[in-house]
């Protein structure tokens, strides 16, 4: 069956514009990830959610930063008035349900340059 | 806050030669998971091994297993007879158990040398 799918895959634009980010899960997956990984760093948490409603935003950096599932399936990270420390690869990942032991699986991300 | 250390940014070994990345990680929790993922080029993040921390046996997945010691807070991973294809990145990661988001490490970056 098909993986974690995100688009676009790599995303150019220049600074104070607004990027949209899709992630689409594995089908039947309840639980959606958003984390971000800056150049050589590991991966920083930054939205959960399960079903359409995300009980933890704790890791959005800031007030630019938003997401929205719809229909359970797929979710949507938008970015406004992008900053160059926003650069960075953006990665979903999808789980069956939030149970601690079921492993989660990535989509390859998304490159995201700001200029 | 739970934190997961990884102290080796750079480790390289010999093609089919044994190799141990280090993880050590905080948590006041007694009940939790941990796991190691690895990133080619890719950019995929692929699930290697996990581990409960109330199983005491070390989990093993073919070449990789892990040296799992709960008191020392270590999650150490071993590959035997490295592949040219095991050239990664290495990720160690916690799960709270909270909602099941991964907390990770910033990685150890893999070479292996034919």
């Amino acid at each position: 069956g098909a993986g974690v799918s995100q688009s676009p895959s790599n995303k150019v634009t220049e600074k104070g514009k607004d990027v949209e980010l899709r992630c689409d899960p594995i089908s039947g997956h309840t639980a959606l990830y958003w984390y971000r990984q800056s150049l050589g760093q590991g991966l920083e948490f930054l939205i959960y959610f399960q079903g359409n409603s995300a009980p933890d935003k704790s890791g959005l950096p800031s007030d630019r930063f938003s997401a929205e599932r719809t229909g359970g399936s797929v979710s949507t990270l938008t970015i406004q008035r992008t900053q160059q420390e926003d650069s960075a690869v953006y990665l979903c990942a999808s789980s069956l349900n939030r149970v601690q032991n079921q492993p989660q699986h990535f989509g390859d991300g998304t490159r995201l340059s700001i200029l | 806050a739970q934190t997961v250390t990884q102290s080796q940014p750079e480790m390289s070994v010999q093609e089919a030669e044994t190799v141990t990345l280090s993880c050590t990680y905080d948590t006041s929790e007694s009940d939790y998971y941990l796991f190691w993922y690895k990133q080619p080029p890719s950019r995929q993040m692929i699930l290697v091994i996990r581990q409960e921390a109330y199983k005491q046996q070390n989990a093993t997945e073919n070449r990789f297993s892990v040296n799992f010691q709960k008191a020392a807070k270590s999650f150490s991973l071993k590959i035997s007879d490295s592949q040219l294809g095991d050239a990664a990145m290495y990720f160690c990661a916690y799960n709270d158990g909270g909602y099941n988001k991964l907390i990770f490490g910033a990685g150890t970056r893999l070479a292996v040398h034919p």
